[in-house]
């Protein structure tokens, strides 16, 4: 299965600043996600990134806060905007070729102050 | 609206025994389900799947079992082992016609394997 990089591992941030994560993969996927999980909650979806288009995002979720690039099958951004200290997270992107292969990254845990 | 839901927020077994973690969706679109697990600090791990066609799919220690009129699925780790203590997190995905790829996850169990 495909293998996925991400970056940064872990963040500090001020609030109303933005950060960008980025992912990366090894293979081409068809689809690639992202997902943010909470302190003690599960993983949320927050959007799927779309190759070449725009990301189609979950209830919740709004493409001012989090705008999301997928450039190509490889690689994807997610842009946290605007942080506050209900931001604070472990985010996490996926991607899958099809049935059964999701892969995720190691995830970045966001800490805003 | 939780579609996916592990009541059990946590579970400890002696090693060698069975550990056995529950899981429920009310969504009966779902087809595709999957287990994973999660250290802190990492990505979760695929453990093993199941597709709705099936009822019981195996990989070494692992078993999961499917009750589609129940809504229900467990993952049973038969001997645990204390390396198995992570969190594990239940997830379902609709493949059918409607194939978005989106994986709704349930909220974990911590499993902790005592030595």
């Amino acid at each position: 299965s495909a293998v996925i990089s991400q970056k940064p591992s872990r963040d500090i941030c001020q609030r109303g600043t933005s950060l960008t994560i980025q992912c990366q993969v090894d293979s081409q996927v068809t689809m690639m996600f992202w997902y943010r999980q909470q302190p003690g909650q599960s993983l949320t979806l927050i959007a799927t990134a779309n190759q070449g288009s725009e990301a189609t995002y979950e209830s919740g979720f709004v493409i001012d806060k989090f705008p999301i690039s997928r450039p190509n099958l490889t690689f994807s951004t997610l842009t946290v905007s605007n942080m506050s200290p209900e931001d604070s997270s472990i985010y996490l992107c996926s991607g899958t070729t099809g049935r059964g292969g999701y892969t995720f990254g190691s995830g970045t845990r966001l800490t805003v102050v | 609206d939780q579609q996916v839901k592990q009541n059990s927020p946590s579970l400890s077994v002696q090693e060698g025994r069975i550990s056995i973690l529950n899981c429920d969706y009310t969504n009966s679109m779902f087809d595709y389900f999957l287990w994973y697990k999660k250290y802190p600090a990492e990505g979760p791990t695929f453990l093993i799947s199941i597709s709705s066609i099936k009822d019981k799919n195996e990989d070494g220690r692992f078993t999961v079992f499917l009750n589609k009129s129940a809504k229900h699925l467990s993952l049973h780790i038969v001997p645990s082992q204390p390396g198995d203590s992570a969190v594990y997190f239940c997830a379902a995905s609709a493949e059918g016609s409607s194939n978005t790829g989106k994986l709704i996850f349930g909220q974990g169990t911590t499993l902790q394997v005592k030595p």
